[in-house]
């Protein structure tokens, strides 16, 4: 079965300093990955994806990730964060099981702090 | 281009009662979900749709839960009766066929209901 772990439930970090948010997942088949952001009060957005090639993907907003097959890693990584930043991010994987299927992890939260 | 738009944004009513979300997805999105996000937890898929045709509803509590996209276009999802751990955001996302099949998912910006 397929699953998605964010090991970090929140990540506390200055302003203008770098961050790294972590997402393992877990399949036996092929994954597309995205991670996704969620402001206070609002749906999910897109940041960024992961279909195949450049291993490194850069996002929305100054985000990037790198995927990693052999760890079965996709960590987000912004180096230098702002307040606006603040906000809950989960990391995704669309697998196919007749259909292509979303798993989200469990969301890490981001604290920017002045 | 417009969003995913979701009517109403909040919702406040009492258990045993019925409630009803709305949703109308990207112009031309032949995929709309349901997700169920429990405070503190990511979103969990309830129904998917293709057109007006079910997709995978394997994890809506069909007891209490129902959901229509009559016209392949805009959706309802209803829950009736509703419990106290019904109480969650509803969001609901559209997606267009990628290359592959692939489908990159636009969510709404989500009703949030609690059941008293």
């Amino acid at each position: 079965a397929q699953s998605v772990t964010q090991l970090d439930s929140q990540v506390p970090v200055f302003e203008e300093a770098p961050v790294e948010l972590r997402c393992n997942y877990s399949s036996s088949v092929s994954v597309y990955l995205f991670w996704y952001v969620q402001y206070p009060n609002q749906g999910l957005q897109l940041l960024l994806k992961y279909l195949s090639g450049s291993t490194l993907v850069k996002g929305i907003n100054g985000f990037e990730a790198e995927f990693n097959k052999s760890q079965t890693s996709f960590h987000l990584r912004k180096p230098s964060v702002h307040i606006s930043d603040t906000a809950e991010y989960f990391c995704a994987v669309s697998v196919w099981t007749g259909t292509y299927k979303y798993i989200f992890g469990t969301g890490t939260r981001l604290k920017v702090l002045a | 281009e417009a969003g995913v738009a979701q009517s109403p944004r909040y919702k406040i009513i009492e258990k045993r009662q019925s409630v009803a979300f709305w949703c109308n997805p990207i112009s031309g999105h032949a995929t709309l979900y349901w997700y169920q996000q429990i405070l503190g937890q990511g979103p969990k898929l309830l129904i998917q749709f293709q057109n007006n045709g079910v997709v995978d509803d394997s994890q809506l509590p069909k007891d209490r839960f129902s959901a229509e996209r009559l016209k392949g276009v805009d959706s309802t999802l209803k829950i009736q009766p509703a419990k106290l751990e019904d109480s969650a955001v509803y969001l609901c996302a559209s997606s267009l066929d990628e290359a592959g099949g692939l489908k990159t998912q636009y969510f709404g910006p989500g009703t949030r209901l609690l059941v008293l």
